[in-house]
């Protein structure tokens, strides 16, 4: 059963890159039965979905978030991250990674990990 | 981009009783060519991540209780809840996967009465 796990800084200045990492467990990412992506939601709104990655570098990305998004995977370490340059208030949410299901083109989120608070601040 | 519309924003309804979530699409997520409609369904309980209750627009995820049913087609969908219970306090969301960006409802938030 795969399981994914969020990690990294829980505070970012603005001006600066957001940085976070999913780990999954209880498979691998280099399956080829599976995507990988990340959603975000600010605090007490709804959700956004930031963009998926397969584990041979091929991506999608939302274009609302134009080019600050940068989305990358490890197979060796069984994770992949997330970037996001230029950080204003705006980005503060709680990030999710989950695992995009997709047949064809990409489908719904099942399972998702339990999520990290990042705060944009000085 | 699909923009997706939830209503009602919140609800309130009694325990054992019927509750209905309406999402509509700004145009159809219907794929003609295998005539499926691609659209999920999801619960968010506070502090907890989103789960999955139906994709396809009603096929229930294995291990959601059948008092949850997805139902509609093209740019109209529901959610309903059969009978209320109390562990089903939670906001839901739709979402479509007919195109990227995929895209989410706003979100209804379903209390007891």
């Amino acid at each position: 059963q795969l399981q994914l796990q969020e990690s990294g800084p829980g505070l970012v200045k603005p001006s600066e890159t957001l940085s976070l990492t999913c780990s999954v467990s209880g498979g691998s990412i280099s399956s080829t039965s599976y995507y990988w992506g990340w959603i975000r939601q600010p605090p007490g709104k709804g959700l956004e979905w930031i963009g998926t990655i397969y584990y041979s570098g091929t991506t999608y990305n939302n274009p609302s978030l134009k080019s600050r998004v940068t989305i990358s995977v490890d197979t060796s370490k069984n994770q992949f991250s997330l970037k996001v340059s230029s950080v204003t208030a705006a980005d503060t949410a709680v990030y999710y990674c989950a695992v995009n299901y997709a047949s064809g083109r990409l489908n719904w989120f099942d399972p998702w990990g339990q999520g990290i608070l990042v705060t944009v601040s000085s | 981009d699909i923009v997706m519309t939830q209503s009602p924003d919140s609800l309130a309804v009694s325990l054992g009783e019927r509750a209905t979530i309406n999402c509509k699409s700004s145009q159809s997520v219907l794929y003609i060519s295998n005539n499926k409609n691609y659209l999920a369904w999801y619960q968010q309980k506070p502090g907890q991540p989103p789960k999955l209750l139906i994709y396809w627009a009603s096929t229930r995820e294995s291990g959601v209780p059948d008092r949850f049913s997805g139902s509609g087609s093209g740019t109209d969908f529901t959610l309903t809840i059969s009978s209320l219970q109390a562990e089903d306090v939670a906001v839901y969301y739709c979402q479509q996967y007919y195109s990227t960006p995929l895209t989410f409802g706003g979100g209804t938030n379903v209390e007891i009465k």
